[in-house]
């Protein structure tokens, strides 16, 4: 299956911003999303976890969903700072298929 | 605080095999296992292989299989992450994360450069 996400999205600091991950086929619901930040010239970071988790050390400005409907995930940040400015991963997984990951979407806040 | 650090940057020749390393701290090493994911300049994050180390069990992307071997010693914390018959196409950044099920990765590795170049 493929995740597709956004190319690029901008927002304005102070603003809220969310992020699609689309999965192409299989339920999104079935396999657990994470979600990881990487700023310029950094590792990846874990920002959300098993849908919705946000692990210790993340604010709780960056939260996660999942919506069977559109069979889509998404990340949204809300009250943005210029330090969120970063490439945005979705990731999951089935049984054939360990990781996968959307194609990245550059967060700009400007 | 669980660590994950990283060998240095390497520079190989096509053809040559690369060998990583990511060494492991503030956590049961055996408790874990690891996932490699690379990245080529300006490109998105890529899959490659997992190992549980609690278990022996290896994974790897059929993309990758008959030439990357992934594996740990428990006797020095550290994970590692061989890749042969390289070529320019595998120029990128490798980083290790810890990864228990082979689903995810929690801590991230610092990552490390490997320049494929003649």
């Amino acid at each position: 299956f493929i995740l597709t996400q956004p190319h690029s999205v901008s927002e304005s600091p102070g603003k809220t911003v969310t992020i699609s991950c689309t999965r192409s086929s299989g339920s999104i619901a079935s396999n657990f999303v994470q979600w990881y930040q990487q700023r310029p010239g950094s590792s990846p970071t874990t920002v959300i976890y098993e849908d919705d988790q946000r692990p210790s050390g993340v604010p709780d400005r960056f939260s996660g969903s999942i919506d069977s409907s559109s069979n889509s995930a998404s990340l949204t940040i809300s009250g943005l700072k210029t330090e969120d400015e970063a490439d945005y991963y979705c990731q999951s997984y089935d049984s054939s298929n360990p990781w996968v990951f959307g194609g990245g979407t550059k967060l700009t806040v400007l | 605080q669980v660590q994950l650090v990283q060998s240095g940057p390497e520079v190989k020749r096509p053809g040559a095999s690369v060998k990583v390393a990511c060494k492991a701290s503030g956590y049961t090493f055996t408790s874990s296992g690891f996932s490699w994911v690379r990245q080529a300049p300006g490109q998105g994050l890529e899959w490659m292989g997992w190992i549980g180390v609690y278990n022996g069990e290896t994974d790897y992307a059929q993309k990758f299989q008959g030439r990357l071997t992934v594996t740990a010693d428990t006797s020095t914390s550290t994970a590692y992450m061989q890749l042969g018959s390289l070529t320019s196409d595998d120029t990128a950044v490798y980083y290790c994360a810890r990864d228990t099920l082979g689903s995810r990765g929690d801590y991230w590795g610092q990552g490390t450069l490997v320049t494929v170049s003649s």
